[in-house]
């Protein structure tokens, strides 16, 4: 089992639609999860952290933990087509915190 | 500008070459790392310094070396350069939480 699970997409959606990403982990004591957004030949930028159980939403992105069954997702609101990118999901490993372990990204594609 | 910067931007060597690639952030913080991006987009960590110790030394052909001079510079050489390194190299750094900010990354193509 890998330790950051993400489905490699491509995701499409149109735009204006809500672009829900999905992530699981299996180190069930890991603390810290974030979302970072990758364009195309470009570095990864931090889009949304999250620590605790629930929402948290900033702007058009709502980032939702759910530790017990080992979840996190990213929710996109009135996708965009500049929203277009790969998306990757990080977990902060419980064993070294100043390691995260990503995943291998969803592709997300917003097509007018 | 405050950031993680990175040099070069491209990197065209041969095989057996060694090579540098340098990292500064101008952020204030304390850890820094090097990450490796292969071909299939999977981002992996390498090494990380913490305040000029090193911290995680992943399971790296030790050809690679990093080498911290102080807390706001991360360089990276590697010697007798191999196909299998070509990838793209990104230096980031945190100091909360683990929040990582990413440097632009070298594109290294080893010929």
């Amino acid at each position: 089992q890998k330790e950051v699970e993400q489905n490699s997409g491509p995701l499409s959606v149109p735009e204006g639609a809500i672009a829900s990403l999905n992530c699981t982990y299996s180190d069930r004591v890991s603390q810290s999860f974030f979302w970072y957004r990758q364009y195309s030949g470009k570095s990864p930028e931090l889009i949304m952290s999250i620590y605790s159980n629930g929402d948290k939403e900033d702007g058009r992105f709502t980032a939702q933990l759910n530790k017990a069954s080992q979840y996190v997702s990213l929710l996109i609101r009135d996708s965009q087509p500049s929203d277009s990118a790969t998306y990757l999901c990080a977990v902060q490993a419980s064993y070294n915190t100043d390691k995260l372990i990503f995943g291998t990204g969803t592709r997300l594609q917003v097509f007018p | 500008d405050t950031a993680v910067s990175q040099t070069p931007k491209y990197l065209v060597t041969q095989m057996g070459n060694d090579k540098s690639i340098k990292c500064e952030q101008n952020l204030g913080h304390d850890t820094m790392y090097w990450y490796k991006q292969d071909s299939k987009k999977f981002l992996k960590i390498m090494f990380s310094y913490n305040n000029k110790e090193l911290i995680i030394n992943e399971t790296v052909p030790n050809r690679f070396s990093p080498k911290s001079p102080d807390k706001a510079h991360l360089n990276l050489h590697i010697n007798s350069l191999e196909l299998g390194d070509s990838a793209v190299y990104f230096c980031a750094s945190s100091q909360i939480n683990n929040e990582q900010f990413f440097g632009p990354g070298t594109r290294l193509t080893v010929l």
